[in-house]
């Protein structure tokens, strides 16, 4: 299974852009890229996800590289609300299994 | 109520009793997922299943059993619980592969003593 490469730890100031990076470079051409986050005891939650295109929701936006070995996540502003472990995945589109790394510690500075 | 829900939320159980972990899914999802997540780390995927009585083990399945028998529900059994399978456990769902999203429960807090 493909793995992902994160940061273990990032920190931001509240109000300022936040690039969370990701390496992906074993990822086959039928991976998607997803992003999800997870606040202090609770399950993740879906943040974004995208195959080769740049995407754009109502939480973040999410760059994929031209080769799709790496991909960036962007919060526009990032809240308090935004402090969470952050975790790039690849999931297949053409099976179920899919595997977390560790994720990306996000400290937000008031 | 819609959605994804876990039971038990905590659970504490001695060695080799064997357990079984609930999930339930509103929303017919077809594919859905069991992960865990030891303390300070990411989730470890244990089993998956495609469909009704389609089911394939995940990273670290063994000591673990699934079934499902009907689309909206997904048990997680610890035939003979060991203290090292003490940690959060998630079940989430997803309406397909990769195209779409999964949805996560809030997780069930598990204690092998």
């Amino acid at each position: 299974d493909a793995k992902t490469t994160q940061p273990n730890s990032m920190e931001s100031n509240e109000e300022e852009p936040v690039h969370l990076p990701c390496n992906h470079s074993t990822i086959s051409g039928t991976d998607y890229i997803h992003w999800y986050r997870q606040l202090p005891s609770q399950g993740p939650e879906y943040v974004i996800h995208g195959l080769t295109s740049n995407v754009n929701n109502r939480m973040a936006s999410l760059a994929i590289a031209e080769d799709r070995k790496s991909s960036t996540l962007i919060l526009h502003r990032a809240t308090l609300r935004d402090a969470a472990v952050y975790y790039c995945i690849l999931r297949p589109s053409n099976a179920g299994k899919s595997t977390f790394g560790d994720g990306t510690t996000l400290t937000v500075k008031p | 109520d819609a959605g994804i829900t876990q039971s038990p939320r905590y659970k504490i159980t001695e060695t080799g009793r064997q357990v079984t972990l609930m999930c339930h899914q509103t929303w017919s999802h077809s594919y859905m997922f069991w992960y865990r997540q030891d303390l300070g780390h990411g989730l470890r995927l244990i089993y998956y299943s495609a469909a009704a009585d389609i089911t394939d083990k995940g990273e670290v399945p063994d000591g673990y059993v699934v079934s499902r028998s009907k689309t909206e529900n997904f048990p997680l059994t610890l035939e003979s619980a060991t203290r090292s399978q003490t940690s959060v456990y998630f079940c989430a769902s997803s309406v397909g592969t990769g195209v779409t999203e999964a949805f996560f429960g809030q997780g069930t807090r598990l204690t092998v003593v």
